[in-house]
């Protein structure tokens, strides 16, 4: 059973820019969360997306934007980038909301750098 | 929202027992505990989760004395592979923020050889 895929696994962007990262969860799993991981702030919550509807969402600006499509697949994006926005970005899916504190399974991330 | 707190860092050496220990006074009634593993670059992975008393499973052991304010993820005869951060969380209750794990400093647990 394939994992939680997470594409491009490397970027590198440029201040003002946009950018897009894409996560297939496991086949099968409708949950997807996204999370931003620096050195300095840790694992902080992006958002979450269930059946293409955005159900929860963590304290980051409006820049930060996703969509998730009728086969699960979830994209992310950045708008004009800075370079704070420098982080590992991972992407975790889940079998069923409805189980409390069900196991969450991330990918490998897509490590951003914007320059 | 219940805040964890675990030590920054812990040592130890191939072959030993290491139990990190997690305090979280303010766990609500309906709340788990999940430890997640995470090393450089990967993204966490699931290690245990339990609700009360003993769970084991093939990695490691979790203990929830009581009353639920600490628990200690224990890892049997460690080896350097297990050098990683670990994570403790403690979960949303039922039918609120599904989807959002909040993750505290973790432990880097360093084993030597």
């Amino acid at each position: 059973k394939a994992g939680v895929t997470q594409t491009p696994r490397y970027l590198i962007k440029t201040r003002g820019q946009q950018v897009t990262l894409s996560c297939s969860p496991i086949s099968g799993h409708r949950s997807v969360s996204w999370y931003q991981q620096t050195p300095g702030q840790g694992l902080q919550f992006l958002f979450e997306y269930f059946s293409e509807t955005q159900r929860n969402k963590g304290n980051f600006p409006g820049r930060f934007s996703g969509r998730q499509f009728s086969n699960s697949r979830s994209e992310m994006n950045v708008s004009t980038l800075e370079l704070g926005d420098s982080a590992l970005y991972l992407c975790a899916s889940s079998l069923d909301p409805k189980i409390p504190n069900t196991e969450a399974f991330f990918g490998q991330g897509t490590r951003l750098t914007v320059v | 929202l219940a805040k964890t707190t675990q030590p920054i860092s812990m040592d130890s050496y191939e072959g030993q027992e290491v139990n990190i220990t997690c305090s979280h006074n303010n766990i609500a009634t309906n709340d788990y505990i999940t430890w997640y593993q995470q090393f450089p670059s990967q993204g966490p992975r699931f290690i245990i989760q339990g609700y009360k008393t003993k769970v084991t499973n093939e990695v490691a052991s979790l203990f929830i004395p009581a009353d639920r304010k600490s628990s200690t993820l224990s890892l049997p005869r460690v080896s350097l592979s297990d050098t990683a951060v670990y994570y403790c969380l403690v979960g949303e209750r039922r039918g609120t923020s599904y989807g959002k794990l909040t993750f505290g400093q973790g432990t880097i647990l360093t084993v030597h050889p």
